[in-house]
């Protein structure tokens, strides 16, 4: 695998349930960060790490929990979502000092019933 | 803070015709400007940076971008454009003194579809 990668790439879920979208970057980068991308909006960061240090959190809802065990691996854990919370996620990753040339992986494209 | 509009929401094309993306900025400080590149089914990609130096960028695909600070714009061009060109794209923004990590304002994007 190179690059940016996530699974799972389509998500269905209830609002009850819980889930996890996870990342993985390939890259040795030391950032990565966390995106929602909805229809007609612009991309919305929602989480950074930096070290797998979290050094923002764009004012998300605790419904969303994010996760970073070591600097390949980025998790977004879901619970008790709404429907306006389908988009699609896209997970992203960079290394200093060049952070603002990020690469971005597929994305999971998430629909809460 | 910044922000970013992207003047067209759609841009339809032929192929091998000229096409320009616009995008204009708002910032209280000096910024780094980005175009990047979304193709169906895919994440976004980098295509061209203006740092600093020459105004004019040259990025992936044969495009290309001005940056013109007076009028606050980033322009996206390409001379002649191809079928597989059409995707989204996406301009952005960073505060060019705020180095702690990638923080990103993203314009709302520009759909282009080139047509044969």
């Amino acid at each position: 695998e190179t690059g940016v990668t996530q699974t799972p790439r389509h998500l269905v879920m209830g609002m009850t349930n819980k889930k996890s979208l996870k990342c993985e970057q390939h890259l040795g980068h030391n950032a990565m960060y966390w995106y929602k991308q909805s229809a007609k909006k612009p991309l919305e960061l929602m989480f950074v790490y930096n070290f797998k240090e979290q050094t923002e959190n764009n004012s998300v809802p605790s419904r969303f929990s994010p996760e970073c065990p070591n600097s390949s691996h980025l998790f977004l854990h879901l619970h008790t979502l709404q429907p306006e919370d389908s988009a699609l996620y896209l997970c992203a990753s960079s290394q200093a000092p060049s952070y603002n040339e990020q690469f971005f992986g597929p994305g999971t494209r998430l629909t809460v019933l | 803070a910044q922000s970013v509009t992207q003047l067209d929401s759609q841009v339809p094309v032929f192929e091998e015709a000229p096409v320009e993306l616009r995008c204009n900025y708002s910032s209280s400080v000096s910024v780094y400007l980005f175009w990047y590149v979304q193709y169906p089914n895919q994440g976004l990609q980098l295509l061209l940076k203006y740092l600093s130096g020459s105004t004019l960028v040259k990025g992936i695909n044969g495009f290309e971008a001005e940056f013109n600070k007076s009028q606050t714009s980033f322009h996206l061009r390409k001379p002649s454009v191809h079928i597989s060109d059409t995707a989204e794209y996406f301009c952005a923004v960073s505060d060019r003194f705020d180095t702690s990590y990638g923080k990103l304002t993203f314009g709302q994007g520009t759909i282009l579809t080139v047509h044969p």
